[in-house]
Protein backbone atom coordinates (compact mmCIF):
# COMPACT_ATOMS: atom_id res chain seq x y z
CA UNK A 1 0.00 0.00 0.00
CA UNK A 2 1.01 3.78 -0.81
CA UNK A 3 1.96 5.49 2.20
CA UNK A 4 2.52 9.61 2.21
CA UNK A 5 3.52 11.58 5.21
CA UNK A 6 3.63 15.18 5.10
CA UNK A 7 6.10 16.75 8.40
CA UNK A 8 4.10 18.94 9.99
CA UNK A 9 0.69 19.61 10.08
CA UNK A 10 1.40 23.34 10.56
CA UNK A 11 3.73 25.80 8.98
CA UNK A 12 4.56 29.01 9.62
CA UNK A 13 6.75 31.72 7.95
CA UNK A 14 7.05 35.28 7.53
CA UNK A 15 6.44 37.28 4.54
CA UNK A 16 9.77 37.08 2.23
CA UNK A 17 11.42 33.86 4.11
CA UNK A 18 11.62 30.38 2.72
CA UNK A 19 9.35 27.75 2.50
CA UNK A 20 10.10 24.37 3.11
CA UNK A 21 6.91 21.84 3.17
CA UNK A 22 7.73 18.29 3.64
CA UNK A 23 6.79 14.73 1.84
CA UNK A 24 7.78 11.61 1.78
CA UNK A 25 6.33 8.61 0.75
CA UNK A 26 6.71 4.96 0.51
CA UNK A 27 6.82 3.00 -2.64
CA UNK A 28 9.00 -0.28 -4.42
CA UNK A 29 8.73 1.40 -7.38
CA UNK A 30 9.09 4.90 -9.03
CA UNK A 31 6.17 6.69 -8.16
CA UNK A 32 4.17 9.72 -9.74
CA UNK A 33 4.52 12.71 -7.13
CA UNK A 34 2.56 15.82 -7.43
CA UNK A 35 1.73 18.55 -4.72
CA UNK A 36 -1.73 20.45 -4.49
CA UNK A 37 -2.64 23.48 -3.09
CA UNK A 38 -6.30 23.97 -1.42
CA UNK A 39 -7.15 27.76 -0.39
CA UNK A 40 -10.46 27.65 1.80
CA UNK A 41 -14.02 26.74 0.46
CA UNK A 42 -11.78 25.45 -3.07
CA UNK A 43 -10.84 22.46 -4.70
CA UNK A 44 -7.13 21.29 -4.86
CA UNK A 45 -5.17 23.14 -7.68
CA UNK A 46 -1.93 21.53 -9.21
CA UNK A 47 0.92 23.30 -8.30
CA UNK A 48 4.06 20.50 -9.78
CA UNK A 49 3.89 17.17 -10.93
CA UNK A 50 6.93 14.93 -10.50
CA UNK A 51 6.94 11.83 -13.36
CA UNK A 52 10.71 10.57 -13.83
CA UNK A 53 12.17 13.12 -15.92
CA UNK A 54 13.95 16.12 -14.30
CA UNK A 55 14.70 15.58 -10.57
CA UNK A 56 14.27 19.10 -9.78
CA UNK A 57 10.52 20.05 -11.03
CA UNK A 58 9.10 23.34 -11.04
CA UNK A 59 5.74 24.62 -10.70
CA UNK A 60 3.06 27.00 -10.80
CA UNK A 61 3.10 30.33 -8.13
CA UNK A 62 7.52 30.02 -7.76
CA UNK A 63 7.09 26.78 -5.90
CA UNK A 64 9.54 23.70 -6.91
CA UNK A 65 9.99 20.39 -5.64
CA UNK A 66 13.00 18.10 -5.80
CA UNK A 67 12.43 14.20 -6.25
CA UNK A 68 15.48 12.36 -3.82
CA UNK A 69 14.70 8.84 -4.67
CA UNK A 70 17.84 7.69 -1.57
CA UNK A 71 15.76 9.62 0.63
CA UNK A 72 11.99 8.97 -0.94
CA UNK A 73 11.21 12.57 -0.24
CA UNK A 74 9.74 14.90 -2.44
CA UNK A 75 10.08 18.17 -0.67
CA UNK A 76 8.43 21.34 -1.47
CA UNK A 77 10.12 24.83 -2.00
CA UNK A 78 9.81 28.28 -2.39
CA UNK A 79 12.75 31.14 -1.78
CA UNK A 80 10.48 33.53 -0.91
CA UNK A 81 7.25 33.61 0.70
CA UNK A 82 3.93 35.12 -0.03
CA UNK A 83 0.78 36.46 1.83
CA UNK A 84 -1.06 34.95 -0.93
CA UNK A 85 0.99 31.76 -0.25
CA UNK A 86 -1.58 30.84 2.99
CA UNK A 87 -3.01 27.74 2.40
CA UNK A 88 -3.55 23.96 2.69
CA UNK A 89 -0.70 21.96 0.43
CA UNK A 90 -1.22 18.07 -0.39
CA UNK A 91 1.64 15.47 -1.10
CA UNK A 92 -0.03 12.97 -3.54
CA UNK A 93 1.40 9.75 -5.11
CA UNK A 94 0.23 8.07 -8.02
CA UNK A 95 0.83 4.38 -9.62
CA UNK A 96 0.34 3.14 -12.98
CA UNK A 97 -0.95 0.06 -11.49
CA UNK A 98 -3.34 1.88 -9.48
CA UNK A 99 -5.22 3.54 -12.55
CA UNK A 100 -6.98 6.99 -11.34
CA UNK A 101 -6.09 6.75 -7.20
CA UNK A 102 -3.89 9.37 -5.97
CA UNK A 103 -2.52 8.63 -2.28
CA UNK A 104 -2.38 11.96 0.00
CA UNK A 105 -1.31 12.89 2.52
CA UNK A 106 -2.68 14.58 5.45
CA UNK A 107 -1.39 18.03 4.44
CA UNK A 108 0.63 21.20 5.84
CA UNK A 109 -1.13 24.83 6.50
CA UNK A 110 0.97 27.39 5.88
CA UNK A 111 0.77 30.45 7.37
CA UNK A 112 2.16 33.73 6.37
CA UNK A 113 3.30 36.38 8.79
CA UNK A 114 3.39 40.06 7.39
CA UNK B 1 -10.92 25.52 -21.54
CA UNK B 2 -13.18 25.44 -18.83
CA UNK B 3 -12.07 23.17 -15.87
CA UNK B 4 -13.91 20.73 -13.77
CA UNK B 5 -17.72 21.71 -12.62
CA UNK B 6 -19.21 20.12 -9.67
CA UNK B 7 -23.01 20.51 -9.02
CA UNK B 8 -24.51 21.70 -6.43
CA UNK B 9 -21.92 23.36 -4.25
CA UNK B 10 -23.36 23.08 -1.27
CA UNK B 11 -26.43 20.49 0.30
CA UNK B 12 -27.88 20.00 3.31
CA UNK B 13 -29.89 16.88 3.82
CA UNK B 14 -31.07 14.66 6.79
CA UNK B 15 -30.11 11.55 7.79
CA UNK B 16 -31.80 8.90 5.60
CA UNK B 17 -32.17 10.31 2.57
CA UNK B 18 -30.35 9.74 -0.38
CA UNK B 19 -28.47 12.28 -2.71
CA UNK B 20 -26.64 12.72 -5.86
CA UNK B 21 -23.80 14.86 -7.08
CA UNK B 22 -22.51 15.63 -10.06
CA UNK B 23 -19.57 16.38 -11.80
CA UNK B 24 -18.35 17.38 -15.15
CA UNK B 25 -14.81 16.66 -16.20
CA UNK B 26 -12.46 18.72 -18.58
CA UNK B 27 -13.33 18.30 -22.28
CA UNK B 28 -11.42 15.19 -23.62
CA UNK B 29 -10.55 14.22 -20.63
CA UNK B 30 -12.38 10.37 -19.80
CA UNK B 31 -11.10 9.66 -16.47
CA UNK B 32 -13.23 10.39 -13.54
CA UNK B 33 -12.31 9.99 -9.65
CA UNK B 34 -14.56 10.77 -6.59
CA UNK B 35 -12.75 11.67 -3.12
CA UNK B 36 -14.34 12.28 0.49
CA UNK B 37 -12.69 14.90 2.45
CA UNK B 38 -12.56 15.17 6.23
CA UNK B 39 -11.18 17.06 9.14
CA UNK B 40 -10.57 13.96 10.95
CA UNK B 41 -9.97 11.09 7.55
CA UNK B 42 -8.52 13.85 5.15
CA UNK B 43 -8.75 13.05 1.42
CA UNK B 44 -9.86 9.12 0.85
CA UNK B 45 -10.37 8.22 -2.28
CA UNK B 46 -14.21 6.74 -3.03
CA UNK B 47 -14.07 5.13 -6.96
CA UNK B 48 -12.70 5.83 -10.20
CA UNK B 49 -14.41 5.51 -13.88
CA UNK B 50 -13.04 5.70 -17.37
CA UNK B 51 -15.40 5.06 -20.30
CA UNK B 52 -18.39 4.40 -18.47
CA UNK B 53 -16.62 1.67 -16.50
CA UNK B 54 -15.86 1.56 -12.74
CA UNK B 55 -11.72 0.60 -12.86
CA UNK B 56 -11.21 1.11 -8.85
CA UNK B 57 -12.80 1.81 -5.75
CA UNK B 58 -11.86 2.70 -2.71
CA UNK B 59 -13.19 1.32 1.22
CA UNK B 60 -16.36 2.37 1.11
CA UNK B 61 -19.66 0.88 2.51
CA UNK B 62 -21.88 -0.10 -0.57
CA UNK B 63 -24.33 3.08 0.14
CA UNK B 64 -22.00 4.81 -1.97
CA UNK B 65 -22.21 4.62 -5.92
CA UNK B 66 -21.10 5.92 -8.88
CA UNK B 67 -21.90 6.03 -12.69
CA UNK B 68 -20.01 7.57 -15.87
CA UNK B 69 -22.15 9.07 -18.57
CA UNK B 70 -20.93 8.59 -22.60
CA UNK B 71 -20.28 12.18 -22.48
CA UNK B 72 -17.83 11.24 -19.54
CA UNK B 73 -19.94 13.30 -16.79
CA UNK B 74 -19.95 11.20 -13.67
CA UNK B 75 -22.87 11.46 -10.86
CA UNK B 76 -21.84 9.62 -7.54
CA UNK B 77 -24.62 8.72 -5.49
CA UNK B 78 -25.12 8.26 -0.76
CA UNK B 79 -27.62 6.30 0.03
CA UNK B 80 -28.97 6.21 3.59
CA UNK B 81 -26.91 8.95 4.82
CA UNK B 82 -25.62 9.28 8.51
CA UNK B 83 -24.30 12.09 10.21
CA UNK B 84 -20.68 11.01 9.45
CA UNK B 85 -21.15 11.20 5.60
CA UNK B 86 -20.99 15.08 5.98
CA UNK B 87 -17.81 16.12 4.37
CA UNK B 88 -16.52 17.87 1.33
CA UNK B 89 -17.20 15.53 -1.69
CA UNK B 90 -14.26 16.02 -4.66
CA UNK B 91 -14.26 15.36 -8.24
CA UNK B 92 -11.46 14.86 -10.60
CA UNK B 93 -10.69 14.58 -14.06
CA UNK B 94 -7.51 13.32 -15.74
CA UNK B 95 -6.65 12.07 -19.37
CA UNK B 96 -5.62 8.41 -19.73
CA UNK B 97 -1.81 8.81 -19.91
CA UNK B 98 -1.27 11.29 -18.11
CA UNK B 99 -1.39 11.07 -14.23
CA UNK B 100 -2.37 14.37 -12.67
CA UNK B 101 -5.72 14.90 -11.97
CA UNK B 102 -7.19 18.13 -11.98
CA UNK B 103 -9.78 19.01 -9.46
CA UNK B 104 -13.44 20.73 -9.26
CA UNK B 105 -14.55 23.02 -6.17
CA UNK B 106 -16.34 20.25 -4.55
CA UNK B 107 -19.71 19.90 -3.07
CA UNK B 108 -20.16 20.45 0.72
CA UNK B 109 -22.63 17.93 2.06
CA UNK B 110 -24.38 18.29 5.63
CA UNK B 111 -26.17 15.45 7.00
CA UNK B 112 -28.20 16.96 10.13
Amino acid sequence: AQSVTQLGSHVSVSEGALVLLRCNYSSSVPPYLFWYVQYPNQGLQLLLKYTSAATLVKGINGFEAEFKKSETSFHLTKPSAHMSDAAEYFCAVGRGSTLGRLYFGRGTQLTVWP
Amino acid sequence: KAGVTQTPRYLIKTRGQQVTLSCSPISGHRSVSWYQQTPGQGLQFLFEYFSETQRNKGNFPGRFSGRQFSNSRSEMNVSTLELGDSALYLCASSLETIREQYFGPGTRLTVT
